[in-house]
């Protein structure tokens, strides 16, 4: 099977712009998971979604916002964009059931955003 | 809640020795538990899991890590360490019942000749 892909690996945008990220999972991953990681915080989650529907969310502010389509591709998005944005953004995809079990998660090579 | 404690940040270590990496969790349902590796400028790969059954669980590539449930501890271990195993180790938690997967701080093993 074909590994968790993302698209753009690097991207540089400026303050106050917006950016938006791509996550295609493995085939029959119904569960994608977004994270940040950086120097100073380490990974943080931000939010996981299982069939289209939000289902976990972390503690980020509302301008990270995400979305996933009917064939388990998964996107996020930032708007307005500040200099602390600039991070490893991390897509991992998991098969998971219905129930909201999490098991293993298998990780994309991350978007590597700078923002200045 | 779901806690994940690594109480290492950075462990250094000589080729050919052995290592620990230490893990903690506190959660009131079942857990599951998994370790992490992350080599520089890659996304994390899955080390090795325990999900149930034997309490000893093992990698490929030599690593091995106990679930202890009465220290709530999940600590990772290899006998003999080589270069390449250089990078950052995660711990993670994951439960039932619709909880997220929850990530230790990292420990970064520095491998030295």
């Amino acid at each position: 099977k074909a590994g968790v892909t993302q698209t753009p690996r690097y991207l540089i945008k400026t303050r106050g712009q917006q950016v938006t990220l791509s996550c295609s999972p493995i085939s029959g991953h119904r569960s994608v998971s977004w994270y940040q990681q950086t120097p100073g915080q380490g990974l943080q989650f931000l939010f996981e979604y299982f069939s289209e529907t939000q289902r976990n969310k972390g503690n980020f502010p509302g301008r990270f916002s995400g979305r996933q389509f009917s064939n388990s591709r998964s996107e996020m998005n930032v708007s307005t964009l500040e200099l602390g944005d600039s991070a490893l953004y991390l897509c991992a995809s998991s098969w998971a059931p219905r129930t909201g079990t999490s098991y293993e998660q298998y990780f994309g090579p991350g978007t590597r955003l700078t923002v200045t | 809640a779901q806690s994940v404690t690594q109480l290492d940040s950075q462990v250094p270590v000589f080729e050919e020795a052995p290592v620990e990496l230490r893990c903690n969790y506190s959660s009131s349902v079942s857990v599951y538990l998994f370790w992490y590796v992350q080599y520089p400028n890659q996304g994390l790969q899955l080390l090795l899991k325990y999900l149930s059954g034997s309490t000893l669980v093992e990698s490929i590539n030599g690593f091995e890590a106990e679930f202890n449930k009465s220290q709530t501890s999940f600590h990772l271990r290899k006998p003999s360490v080589h270069i390449s195993d250089t990078a950052e180790y995660f711990c993670a938690v994951s439960g039932s019942g619709g909880f997220k997967t929850i990530f230790g701080a990292g420990t970064r093993l520095f491998v030295k000749a």
